[in-house]
Protein backbone atom coordinates (compact mmCIF):
# COMPACT_ATOMS: atom_id res chain seq x y z
CA UNK A 1 0.00 0.00 0.00
CA UNK A 2 1.60 3.39 -1.01
CA UNK A 3 -0.70 6.12 0.84
CA UNK A 4 0.10 7.47 4.20
CA UNK A 5 -0.17 5.29 7.44
CA UNK A 6 -0.69 6.20 10.43
CA UNK A 7 -0.46 4.59 14.14
CA UNK A 8 -2.08 3.90 16.28
CA UNK A 9 -5.64 4.03 14.77
CA UNK A 10 -6.81 4.29 18.16
CA UNK A 11 -5.84 5.36 21.47
CA UNK A 12 -7.52 5.93 24.67
CA UNK A 13 -5.39 7.49 27.51
CA UNK A 14 -6.03 8.67 31.06
CA UNK A 15 -5.73 12.66 31.49
CA UNK A 16 -2.02 13.79 31.97
CA UNK A 17 -0.69 10.63 29.75
CA UNK A 18 1.18 11.24 27.31
CA UNK A 19 0.59 10.12 23.58
CA UNK A 20 2.44 9.71 20.55
CA UNK A 21 0.90 9.28 17.13
CA UNK A 22 3.57 8.61 14.03
CA UNK A 23 2.52 9.16 10.64
CA UNK A 24 4.26 7.39 7.03
CA UNK A 25 4.00 9.64 4.35
CA UNK A 26 3.56 8.44 0.54
CA UNK A 27 7.27 7.48 -0.39
CA UNK A 28 8.88 10.74 -1.73
CA UNK A 29 6.72 13.03 -0.76
CA UNK A 30 8.57 16.14 0.76
CA UNK A 31 5.45 17.85 2.64
CA UNK A 32 4.37 16.28 5.66
CA UNK A 33 0.86 17.90 7.50
CA UNK A 34 -0.77 17.47 10.90
CA UNK A 35 -4.70 18.33 11.30
CA UNK A 36 -6.62 18.02 13.87
CA UNK A 37 -10.89 17.03 13.55
CA UNK A 38 -13.33 17.38 15.95
CA UNK A 39 -16.59 15.61 15.23
CA UNK A 40 -19.13 17.50 13.36
CA UNK A 41 -16.55 19.96 11.98
CA UNK A 42 -14.11 20.09 9.40
CA UNK A 43 -10.29 19.08 9.81
CA UNK A 44 -7.91 22.12 11.27
CA UNK A 45 -4.25 22.48 10.56
CA UNK A 46 -1.96 22.27 13.47
CA UNK A 47 1.62 21.84 11.58
CA UNK A 48 3.21 21.38 8.25
CA UNK A 49 7.10 20.11 7.36
CA UNK A 50 8.72 20.24 4.12
CA UNK A 51 11.44 17.61 4.12
CA UNK A 52 12.42 17.35 8.03
CA UNK A 53 12.25 21.79 8.26
CA UNK A 54 8.96 22.61 10.52
CA UNK A 55 7.57 25.96 8.31
CA UNK A 56 4.79 26.41 9.93
CA UNK A 57 2.90 25.77 13.55
CA UNK A 58 -0.78 27.37 14.37
CA UNK A 59 -1.99 28.64 17.23
CA UNK A 60 -3.50 25.59 18.22
CA UNK A 61 -0.16 23.57 18.62
CA UNK A 62 0.06 24.51 22.30
CA UNK A 63 3.11 23.89 24.39
CA UNK A 64 2.47 20.55 25.35
CA UNK A 65 2.01 19.40 21.51
CA UNK A 66 5.30 18.68 19.53
CA UNK A 67 6.17 17.10 16.24
CA UNK A 68 9.00 16.70 14.53
CA UNK A 69 9.93 14.88 11.22
CA UNK A 70 14.11 13.99 12.08
CA UNK A 71 15.31 12.59 8.59
CA UNK A 72 12.27 14.25 6.66
CA UNK A 73 10.52 11.11 6.47
CA UNK A 74 8.00 10.03 8.94
CA UNK A 75 6.83 12.27 11.43
CA UNK A 76 5.89 11.63 15.23
CA UNK A 77 2.86 14.02 17.00
CA UNK A 78 3.70 14.28 20.58
CA UNK A 79 1.05 15.64 23.46
CA UNK A 80 2.19 16.12 26.61
CA UNK A 81 0.26 15.73 30.04
CA UNK A 82 -3.39 15.15 27.46
CA UNK A 83 -6.11 17.07 28.55
CA UNK A 84 -10.00 15.78 27.57
CA UNK A 85 -10.17 18.45 25.39
CA UNK A 86 -7.46 17.09 23.34
CA UNK A 87 -9.91 14.38 22.32
CA UNK A 88 -9.80 14.47 18.35
CA UNK A 89 -8.41 12.84 15.24
CA UNK A 90 -5.23 13.64 14.34
CA UNK A 91 -5.03 13.69 10.36
CA UNK A 92 -1.71 13.65 8.31
CA UNK A 93 -1.05 14.41 5.71
CA UNK A 94 1.19 14.48 2.49
CA UNK A 95 1.75 16.00 -0.72
CA UNK A 96 5.01 16.46 -3.35
CA UNK A 97 6.15 19.53 -4.70
CA UNK A 98 7.71 23.04 -3.68
CA UNK A 99 3.90 24.80 -5.01
CA UNK A 100 1.29 25.14 -3.88
CA UNK A 101 -0.50 23.80 -6.72
CA UNK A 102 -0.52 19.70 -5.38
CA UNK A 103 -2.99 17.31 -4.05
CA UNK A 104 -2.81 16.24 -0.51
CA UNK A 105 -3.42 12.90 0.39
CA UNK A 106 -4.57 12.35 3.97
CA UNK A 107 -4.44 8.98 6.47
CA UNK A 108 -6.71 7.24 7.91
CA UNK A 109 -6.68 9.17 11.30
CA UNK A 110 -5.28 8.54 14.61
CA UNK A 111 -8.24 8.42 16.72
CA UNK A 112 -7.66 10.03 20.71
CA UNK A 113 -9.88 9.71 23.48
CA UNK A 114 -9.12 10.97 26.72
CA UNK A 115 -10.54 10.32 29.80
CA UNK B 1 -10.22 28.91 11.80
CA UNK B 2 -12.32 27.97 9.30
CA UNK B 3 -12.02 29.32 5.88
CA UNK B 4 -14.93 28.61 4.27
CA UNK B 5 -18.70 27.31 4.48
CA UNK B 6 -20.80 24.62 2.66
CA UNK B 7 -24.27 24.59 1.80
CA UNK B 8 -26.67 22.93 2.82
CA UNK B 9 -25.02 21.85 6.77
CA UNK B 10 -26.83 18.86 5.48
CA UNK B 11 -28.93 16.99 2.19
CA UNK B 12 -30.58 13.66 1.73
CA UNK B 13 -31.49 12.60 -1.23
CA UNK B 14 -32.79 9.32 -3.49
CA UNK B 15 -30.35 7.07 -4.57
CA UNK B 16 -30.43 7.96 -8.92
CA UNK B 17 -30.92 11.79 -7.91
CA UNK B 18 -28.32 14.38 -8.50
CA UNK B 19 -26.82 15.97 -5.09
CA UNK B 20 -25.00 19.33 -5.29
CA UNK B 21 -23.07 20.60 -2.91
CA UNK B 22 -21.96 24.78 -2.53
CA UNK B 23 -18.73 26.59 -0.91
CA UNK B 24 -17.81 29.76 0.26
CA UNK B 25 -14.96 30.71 0.87
CA UNK B 26 -13.33 34.37 2.13
CA UNK B 27 -9.89 34.97 0.79
CA UNK B 28 -8.27 34.89 -2.79
CA UNK B 29 -7.18 30.97 -3.29
CA UNK B 30 -4.22 29.12 -5.46
CA UNK B 31 -6.82 26.05 -5.77
CA UNK B 32 -9.59 24.27 -4.08
CA UNK B 33 -9.57 20.63 -3.27
CA UNK B 34 -12.93 18.50 -2.37
CA UNK B 35 -12.61 15.38 -0.61
CA UNK B 36 -14.98 12.75 1.31
CA UNK B 37 -15.00 11.45 4.64
CA UNK B 38 -17.06 8.27 5.34
CA UNK B 39 -17.93 8.16 9.01
CA UNK B 40 -14.75 7.97 11.67
CA UNK B 41 -12.44 7.69 8.50
CA UNK B 42 -10.13 9.31 6.81
CA UNK B 43 -10.11 12.45 3.85
CA UNK B 44 -10.78 11.18 0.27
CA UNK B 45 -9.33 13.20 -2.36
CA UNK B 46 -12.10 13.93 -5.13
CA UNK B 47 -11.02 16.84 -7.11
CA UNK B 48 -8.45 19.67 -7.66
CA UNK B 49 -9.71 22.88 -9.19
CA UNK B 50 -6.74 25.13 -9.62
CA UNK B 51 -7.66 29.22 -9.58
CA UNK B 52 -7.66 29.63 -13.36
CA UNK B 53 -9.81 26.80 -13.87
CA UNK B 54 -13.88 27.17 -14.27
CA UNK B 55 -15.06 23.74 -14.02
CA UNK B 56 -13.64 20.04 -13.75
CA UNK B 57 -14.78 16.27 -14.48
CA UNK B 58 -14.18 13.43 -13.03
CA UNK B 59 -16.22 10.25 -13.24
CA UNK B 60 -20.07 11.41 -11.98
CA UNK B 61 -18.29 14.19 -10.09
CA UNK B 62 -18.10 17.77 -11.53
CA UNK B 63 -16.68 20.57 -9.78
CA UNK B 64 -17.31 24.78 -10.26
CA UNK B 65 -15.23 27.67 -9.20
CA UNK B 66 -15.79 31.06 -9.60
CA UNK B 67 -13.53 33.05 -8.16
CA UNK B 68 -15.27 36.38 -8.32
CA UNK B 69 -18.14 35.10 -6.06
CA UNK B 70 -15.23 33.00 -3.82
CA UNK B 71 -17.51 29.87 -4.25
CA UNK B 72 -17.32 26.26 -6.03
CA UNK B 73 -20.13 23.97 -6.11
CA UNK B 74 -19.70 19.72 -6.42
CA UNK B 75 -22.15 18.15 -8.16
CA UNK B 76 -22.55 14.29 -7.98
CA UNK B 77 -24.84 12.75 -10.76
CA UNK B 78 -27.00 9.36 -10.40
CA UNK B 79 -26.15 9.07 -6.89
CA UNK B 80 -25.61 5.77 -5.05
CA UNK B 81 -25.66 4.66 -1.45
CA UNK B 82 -22.04 4.63 -1.38
CA UNK B 83 -21.70 8.04 -1.62
CA UNK B 84 -23.04 8.41 1.86
CA UNK B 85 -20.36 10.36 3.91
CA UNK B 86 -19.33 14.45 4.49
CA UNK B 87 -18.23 16.39 1.72
CA UNK B 88 -15.75 19.19 2.46
CA UNK B 89 -13.76 21.71 0.87
CA UNK B 90 -11.02 22.73 1.05
CA UNK B 91 -8.55 25.87 -0.01
CA UNK B 92 -5.03 26.64 -0.33
CA UNK B 93 -4.13 30.30 -0.07
CA UNK B 94 -1.03 31.86 -1.98
CA UNK B 95 1.17 31.78 1.20
CA UNK B 96 4.42 31.38 -0.09
CA UNK B 97 6.38 28.24 0.68
CA UNK B 98 3.15 26.84 2.65
CA UNK B 99 0.32 24.77 1.00
CA UNK B 100 -1.84 23.99 3.64
CA UNK B 101 -5.50 23.07 3.12
CA UNK B 102 -7.97 25.29 5.11
CA UNK B 103 -11.35 23.44 5.18
CA UNK B 104 -14.88 24.07 5.64
CA UNK B 105 -17.20 22.66 7.99
CA UNK B 106 -18.88 20.06 5.77
CA UNK B 107 -22.07 18.94 3.95
CA UNK B 108 -23.42 15.29 5.37
CA UNK B 109 -25.03 13.60 2.21
CA UNK B 110 -27.33 10.86 2.85
CA UNK B 111 -28.48 8.53 -0.13
CA UNK B 112 -31.25 7.30 0.56
CA UNK B 113 -32.21 3.47 -1.55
Amino acid sequence: DTGVSQNPRHKITKRGQNVTFRCDPISEHNRLYWYRQTLGQGPEFLTYFQNEAQLEKSRLLSDRFSAERPKGSFSTLEIQRTEQGDSAMYLCASSLGTNSGNTIYFGEGSWLTVV
Amino acid sequence: SQQGEEDPQALSIQEGENATMNCSYKTSINNLQWYRQNSGRGLVHLILIRSNEREKHSGRLRVTLDTSKKSSSLLITASRAADTASYFCATVTNTGTASKLTFGTGTRLQVTL
